[in-house]
């Protein structure tokens, strides 16, 4: 049931736009998004529920294809802030609270 | 408005010993989930309890248990340590379709 994150890893410089992917086998009633920085607790960014709609506000949004079962987390015009672990988390549809985490993806944004 | 509180920070305990963590959400959450974070793996699923009842687990062995009393504090137990259970556990407390709000978490050695 784990969702797949892709890439693993990023490198970015400050300003530029990065996407990362979560994907599922099974139908799923929500996509959470979290970050987590070196040495602390995952934050929790945002929750996508099934209907597609995309959320976010200024430079950090997602969208939720539901056909595809698919997330995709869009970072705008980086910040050095953003730099950390970004995990995607997914319930599935008929489930109770059950959040499976994926992998992870690892972004740094440099100077 | 207080956050997850997690106890102990840091634990070093000798293979073969048990080991309580405590875990106390935020008010009004009734949701606690606990997971195993470790670098290779990521966050894995340990288990979610509602309302004193334990509605989802994941796929550990029996070593690890856990509870939730009447005021949504949860514990989780793991018995006959082994090397491999050094980890960071992490709880979360959440109400359904919002995000999870993490713990500090407990810093896990066994020697």
């Amino acid at each position: 049931q784990q969702p797949v994150q892709s890439p693993q890893a990023v490198i970015l410089r400050e300003g530029e736009d990065a996407v990362i992917n979560c994907s599922s086998s099974k139908a799923l009633y929500s996509v959470h998004w979290y970050r987590q920085k070196h040495g602390e607790a995952p934050v929790f960014l945002m929750i996508l529920l099934k209907g597609g709609e995309q959320k976010g506000h200024e430079k950090i949004s997602a969208s939720f294809n539901e056909k595809k079962q698919q997330s995709s987390l869009y970072l705008t015009a980086s910040q050095l802030s953003y730099s950390g672990t970004y995990f995607c988390g997914t319930e599935l549809q008929g489930g109770s609270e059950k959040l499976v985490f994926g992998k992870g993806t690892k972004l740094t944004v440099n100077p | 408005k207080a956050g997850v509180t997690q106890t102990p920070r840091y634990l070093i305990k000798t293979r073969g010993q048990q080991v309580t963590l405590s875990c106390s959400p935020i008010s009004g959450h009734r949701s606690v989930s606990w997971y195993q974070q470790t670098p290779g793996q990521g966050l894995q699923f340990l288990f979610e309890y509602f309302s004193e009842t334990q509605r989802n687990k994941g796929n550990f062995p029996g070593r690890f248990s856990g509870r939730q009393f009447s005021n949504s504090r949860s514990e989780m137990n793991v018995s006959t340590l082994e090397l491999g259970d050094s980890a960071l556990y992490l709880c979360a407390s959440s109400l359904r379709s919002y995000g999870y709000t993490f713990g500090s978490g407990t810093r896990l050695t066994v020697v």
